[in-house]
C-alpha cells in the first residue's frame, strides 16, 4: 500500500522568507510524487510532480521539490514567500508499477500561511 | 490546457432528492476520471475511478448505488447522488487524466448541501 504523511498542520512564514512544506511517503516500487495547492472553496491546482531524472523539480509559481530517495521524501521549497501563496498544499503520491489503475495517495495538506 | 469543469459549483437540495455533478475535460480527452469527496479541514477522499465507457471502479466503503458515476465520453464524466441526506453534504471535487501522464487535472469542486 502506498501512504503519504505531512507532519506539519499548519506552517507559516514570513513574507520575503524561505518556505518549506514537508511530505514524506511510501510506496512498494518507485514513486510518481506530485504537489498540488488548493485555495479557499476551489479544487486543485496541479504545482509539479516528480517521476524521474533531476531531483530537483521546479513547478508553478516560483515553487520548487527535491525528491530525496534514501529518506523517501519531497519537500516543497519556494526561496521567497509571497501573501498570496497562503493556501493548502496536497502532497501525493502514485506507484509508478501500478499499472493502469491510476489510484493517486493524498497527503492531508498543510496549511500555509504567510504573514506580510 | 487541461482544464476541467465542473456543473454546478453550488446546489442545494431537499431530503431524498437526487442531485447529478458534470464534470468535463475542456481542452483533452480523459482516459480517465476520478470522483473525491472532501469534507472540510480533511484530505481528499478518493470515491471511485471511472474509464470511459466501463463502469467505474468503487473505493471500499462507497454505496454504488447511492453514488452513480456515467462516464459516457472522453470528456465528461457524472456523478448523481441518489436520495440524498443530510450527511452527503460535502464539497465534491472530479478530476481527470490523460493517457500517459501522472498528474491529474482538477475541477473547482461542488459545493451540494442537503437540507
Amino acid at each position: 500500500a502506498q501512504s503519504v504523511a505531512q507532519p506539519e498542520d499548519q506552517v507559516n512564514v514570513a513574507e520575503g522568507n524561505p518556505l518549506t512544506v514537508k511530505c514524506t511517503y511510501s510506496v512498494s516500487g518507485n514513486p510518481y510524487l506530485f504537489w498540488y495547492v488548493q485555495y479557499p472553496n476551489r479544487g486543485l491546482q496541479f504545482l509539479l510532480k516528480y517521476i524521474t531524472g533531476d531531483n530537483l523539480v521546479k513547478g508553478s509559481y516560483g515553487f520548487e521539490a527535491e525528491f530525496n530517495k534514501s529518506q523517501t521524501s519531497f519537500h516543497l521549497k519556494k526561496p521567497s514567500a509571497l501573501v498570496s501563496d497562503s493556501a493548502l498544499y496536497f502532497c501525493a503520491v502514485r506507484d509508478i508499477g501500478s499499472g493502469g489503475y491510476q489510484k493517486v495517495t493524498f497527503g492531508i495538506g498543510t496549511k500555509l500561511q504567510v504573514i506580510p | 490546457g487541461a482544464v476541467v469543469s465542473q456543473h454546478p459549483s453550488w446546489v442545494i437540495c431537499k431530503s431524498g432528492t437526487s442531485v447529478k455533478i458534470e464534470c468535463r475535460s475542456l481542452d483533452f480527452q480523459a482516459t480517465t476520471m476520478f470522483w473525491y469527496r472532501q469534507f472540510p479541514k480533511q484530505s481528499l477522499m478518493l470515491m471511485a475511478t471511472s474509464n470511459e465507457g466501463s463502469k467505474a471502479t468503487y473505493e471500499q466503503g462507497v454505496e454504488k448505488d447511492k453514488f452513480l458515476i456515467n462516464h459516457a465520453s472522453l470528456t465528461l464524466s457524472t456523478l448523481t447522488v441518489t436520495s440524498a441526506h443530510p450527511e452527503d453534504s460535502s464539497f465534491y471535487i472530479c478530476s481527470a487524466s490523460r493517457e500517459g501522464l501522472g498528474e491529474q487535472f482538477f475541477g473547482p469542486g461542488t459545493r451540494l448541501t442537503v437540507l
